[in-house]
């Protein structure tokens, strides 16, 4: 089974500041790889998705997530944090040969500090 | 493109009872996966239909069960609640392509007391 690794349950950055949230999955096939956001009583929202082709990828809202394989490692940035960016945010992957199941990391709550 | 929806979107329980949740996926989307998330435990797979069968399930007790219709909806039930059983349980729908995303619904939050 997949496992996936979120370092950080809280990270506070300023508004402006870099935004880096760590994901580390398990697995020596490369999965296919999504980050999701998840406001206050409310559901999950894609940001962005890996799927092998192009290593970065461009989400919404300014976000771009990194996939390096040999670090195993998919993490989620954004140059400048807004206000509007505090919220909870998940990693997941989902396996190439059942990719209907996902495995989620447990999440890191990004604060933004005025 | 109306998105999942969940009804009811709140609920509260007594221990002991059972409770049936409900979920629309997107339309044109056959694949409909629950999972349950808590502060303690996280998101957590409770299983996924796809064309009215279960095609995967994650490790939970057998009081947790669901099912799917012919016309992609999707209901879970679980009996004999416990305390433990309090959860946001998220629906998600999908398509049936490797590496396509799962849409998510807003949630039913089930509160047992």
């Amino acid at each position: 089974a997949q496992s996936v690794t979120q370092l950080g349950s809280h990270v506070s950055v300023s508004e402006g500041a870099l935004v880096l949230l760590r994901c580390n999955y398990s697995s020596s096939v490369p999965p296919y790889l999504f980050w999701y956001v998840q406001y206050p009583n409310q559901g999950l929202q894609l940001l962005l998705k890996y799927t092998s082709a192009a290593t970065l990828v461009k989400g919404i809202n300014g976000f771009e997530a990194e996939f390096k394989k040999s670090e195993t490692s998919f993490h989620l940035t954004k140059p400048s944090a807004h206000m509007s960016d505090a919220a909870e945010y998940f990693c997941a992957v989902s396996e190439k040969n059942n990719f209907n199941k996902f495995y989620f990391g447990s999440g890191t709550k990004l604060n933004v500090k005025p | 493109k109306a998105g999942v929806t969940q009804t009811p979107r709140y609920l509260i329980k007594t221990r002991g009872q059972q409770v049936t949740l409900s979920c629309s996926p997107i339309s044109g989307h056959r694949s409909v996966s629950w999972y349950q998330q808590t502060p303690g435990q996280g998101l957590q797979f409770l299983f996924e239909y796809f064309s009215e069968t279960q095609r995967n399930k994650g490790n939970f007790p057998g009081r947790f069960s669901g099912r799917q219709f012919s016309n992609s909806r999707s209901e879970m039930n679980v009996s004999t609640l416990e305390l433990g059983d309090s959860a946001l349980y998220l629906c998600a729908s999908s398509l049936e392509l490797a590496g396509y995303e799962q849409y998510f619904g807003p949630g039913t939050r089930l509160t047992v007391t």
